[in-house]
């Protein structure tokens, strides 16, 4: 069983389209994430939620919206898709707000044509 | 955030051990020190973290200097498996911030 597992992989798009990511957790974790890591290789953190309680909001475009609908579950809706937002994003998961470490999943490549 | 310095990359031959160094003057004493490191085409993967004491797990040591400015991840015995990018990461503000990271490269 993955422990944290994306859905989908791959996600091709084209400009200006709303899509969304799925992340699922079976670690039994309260806080889950989203990086994003673009062409460069950073990894940056975009949200936190703890208890489907959302507790970063790092500086993302309003495009970007999350949704904890348990705690085992972190979904990312993007609405109007820009060129820019072609990278890969990694979901994870921790207990406690992460101060023993993250489990990561194998993130979704998005490209946007 | 507290700064974290790494080398840009790192070589070594299978089976040598590999001392990775960073350096992270400004951690506060509360900040643990993790480190992760990042396959090619995988996400990253948690390795070890300590606060003072240097800290032994299956996959690699972490020596802490008495000072918390520096510390180094020990890979005992290097394996082409090994070869990934390695992030040395503060703790704080409940968030791991990742830099730029060591990339290794294990020759056979």
């Amino acid at each position: 069983d993955t422990a944290v597992s994306q859905t989908p992989k791959y996600l091709v798009t084209q400009m200006g389209n709303d899509k969304s990511i799925k992340c699922e957790q079976n670690l039994g974790h309260d806080t889950m994430y989203w990086y994003k890591q673009d062409s460069k290789k950073f990894l940056k953190i975009m949200f936190s939620y703890n208890n489907k309680e959302l507790i970063i909001n790092e500086t993302v475009p309003n495009r970007f919206s999350p949704k904890s609908p348990d705690k085992a579950h972190l979904n990312l809706h993007i609405n109007s898709l820009e060129l820019g937002d072609s990278a890969v994003y990694f979901c994870a998961s921790s207990q406690d707000l992460g101060a023993d470490g993250y489990t990561f999943g194998s993130g979704t490549r998005l490209t946007v044509v | 955030d507290a700064k974290t310095t790494q080398p840009n990359s790192m070589e070594s031959n299978e089976e040598e051990p590999v001392h990775l160094p960073c350096n992270h003057s400004t951690i506060s004493g509360t900040d643990y020190i993790h480190w992760y490191r990042q396959l090619p085409s995988q996400g990253p993967e948690y390795v070890i973290h300590g606060l003072t004491s240097n800290v032994n797990n299956r996959m690699a040591s972490l020596a802490i200097a008495e000072d918390r400015k520096s510390s180094t991840l020990i890979l005992h015995r290097a394996t082409l498996r090994d070869a990934a990018v390695y992030y040395c990461i503060p703790y704080n503000d409940y968030k791991l911030s990742f830099g730029a990271g060591t990339t290794v490269t294990v020759r056979a």
